[in-house]
């Protein structure tokens, strides 16, 4: 079956650059995404990139794609505390109404 | 943008019973919702596709009488634990899939806590 891995851990300090990198098997995969989950909470949407990008860009955020190499990264440019939380990014083969496998989660703390 | 509740937040409950989880599209209507389980510090894994007007899709490994689930309207679907045991005890999160802003995007429910004494 799929297969989605990530770095469990990342630490970096207050308006550095946090670069969350995300490694998955389908080959199949169609949309890529990445969500973020603060502490207790549900997750929410971050971006998303469809398999036929490289790269796209959404304010302090940059998703970078290797389709050859099934790497995915995303990139938080000056990293704020208020960013300190759980990064999971996700695959699907059809998009919206299928559903989603996760990988196994970054941890993101952001230091003073 | 488009919300999507749970209820209860949290819940504790003695082993040998039953509980029931509540999810619900506010704002829109979802013919399929997501159930997810996600133990501490681990990844959220799909559990069961939830279909209003059919029996829900379990994933392989998951009871389905353990697990029920009923898609009872448009925007409703409850999962229940029945007979829950300590094992059973983690965080478990609804999803339904929506394009209200044009993207491609699933919208999550803030989770249920499930702790079995």
């Amino acid at each position: 079956g799929e297969d989605v891995e990530q770095s469990l851990f990342l630490s970096v300090r207050e308006g550095d650059s946090s670069v969350i990198n995300c490694t998955y098997t389908d080959s199949s995969s169609t949309y890529l995404y990445w969500y973020k989950q603060e502490p207790g909470a549900g997750l929410q949407l971050l971006t998303y990139i469809f398999s036929n990008m490289d790269m796209k860009q959404d304010q302090r955020l940059t998703v970078l794609l290797n389709k050859k190499d099934k790497h995915l990264s995303l990139r938080i440019a000056d990293t704020q505390t208020g960013d300190s939380a759980i990064y999971f990014c996700a695959e699907s083969p059809t998009g919206t109404a299928s559903k989603l496998t996760f990988g196994t989660g970054t941890r993101l703390q952001v230091t003073l | 943008g488009a919300v999507v509740s749970q209820h209860p937040s949290w819940v504790i409950c003695k082993s040998g019973t039953s509980v029931k989880i509540e999810c619900r599209s506010l704002d829109f209507q979802a013919t399929t919702m997501f159930w997810y389980r996600q133990f501490p510090k681990q990844s959220l894994m799909l559990m069961a596709t939830s279909n209003e007007g059919s029996k829900a899709t379990y994933e392989q490994g998951v009871e389905k009488d353990k697990f029920l689930i009923n898609h009872a309207s448009l925007t409703l679907s409850t999962l229940t634990v029945t007979s829950a045991h300590p094992e059973d005890s983690s965080f478990y999160i609804c999803s339904a899939p929506g394009e209200p802003s044009g993207k491609n995007e699933q919208f999550f429910g803030p989770g249920t806590r499930l702790t079995v004494l």
